[in-house]
């Protein structure tokens, strides 16, 4: 059964300090790994997207890593700020082929920042 | 920069009534989606199009129904609202080297 689970459920971080929220997934066939950004009450805004081939990529405060052979995917957050205080969602494209690409997506880390 | 509206952000409708959802984009992809996001279950597909008057079914589909008559829009209708379709309902559309999908704010729909 393809599934994406993330953890923690949740999390309560300090400012200024650093975080990693993880993903598991089993999904084949495997096309590529998204982390979406969700703020309370808004739609999800993408913060990297990864290939197969790709094992790091960053945006900003942001990194993400995927080990394609464990199926581990993991987004560090460095210096958190409280406008990182989201839902971070985990998401992994299928490929089937064609013009669209099926999406399993998890249930998404809740994180606060306090100051 | 891709830009997803969606006509309402919250809406409260009473059972039974039919309820309209307007989603559009701005970027001329071909493909569209709805989901619906509830507290524990992450997102759910609903429907999708890949074209002008094509549709899908995802993996939710029971009581509702989309309309694509045009590439920019794509409706999510509600034929008999229920209270069990309270819910955040989530437009996308994709494309681009990875088919990335960029989601509208959403629509907080209420049924009484």
């Amino acid at each position: 059964k393809n599934q994406v689970e993330q953890s923690p459920q949740s999390l309560i971080i300090l400012e200024g300090k650093n975080c990693t929220l993880q993903c598991n997934y089993t999904v084949s066939p495997f096309s590529n790994l998204r982390w979406y950004k969700q703020d309370t009450g808004r739609g999800p805004v993408s913060l990297t997207i990864m290939t197969f081939s790709e094992n790091t990529k960053s945006n900003g405060r942001y990194t993400a890593t995927l080990d394609a052979d464990t199926k581990q995917s993991s987004l560090h957050i460095t210096a958190s700020q409280l406008s990182d205080s989201a839902s971070y969602i985990c998401v992994v494209s299928l490929n089937y082929g064609g013009a669209t690409n099926k999406l399993i997506f998890g249930t998404g880390t809740l994180l606060a920042v306090q100051p | 920069d891709v830009k997803v509206t969606q006509s309402s952000r919250y809406l409260v409708k009473r059972t039974g009534e039919k309820v309209f959802l307007e989603c559009v984009q701005d970027m001329d992809h071909e493909n569209m989606f709805w989901y619906r996001q509830d507290p524990g279950l992450g997102l759910r597909l609903i429907y999708f199009s890949y074209d002008v008057k094509m549709k899908e079914k995802g993996d939710i589909p029971e009581g509702y129904s989309v309309s694509r008559e045009k590439k920019e829009r794509f409706s999510l209708i509600l034929e008999s609202a229920s209270t069990n379709q309270t819910s955040m309902y989530l437009c996308a559309s994709s494309g681009g080297r990875y088919n990335e999908q960029f989601f509208g704010p959403g629509t907080r729909l209420t049924v009484l």
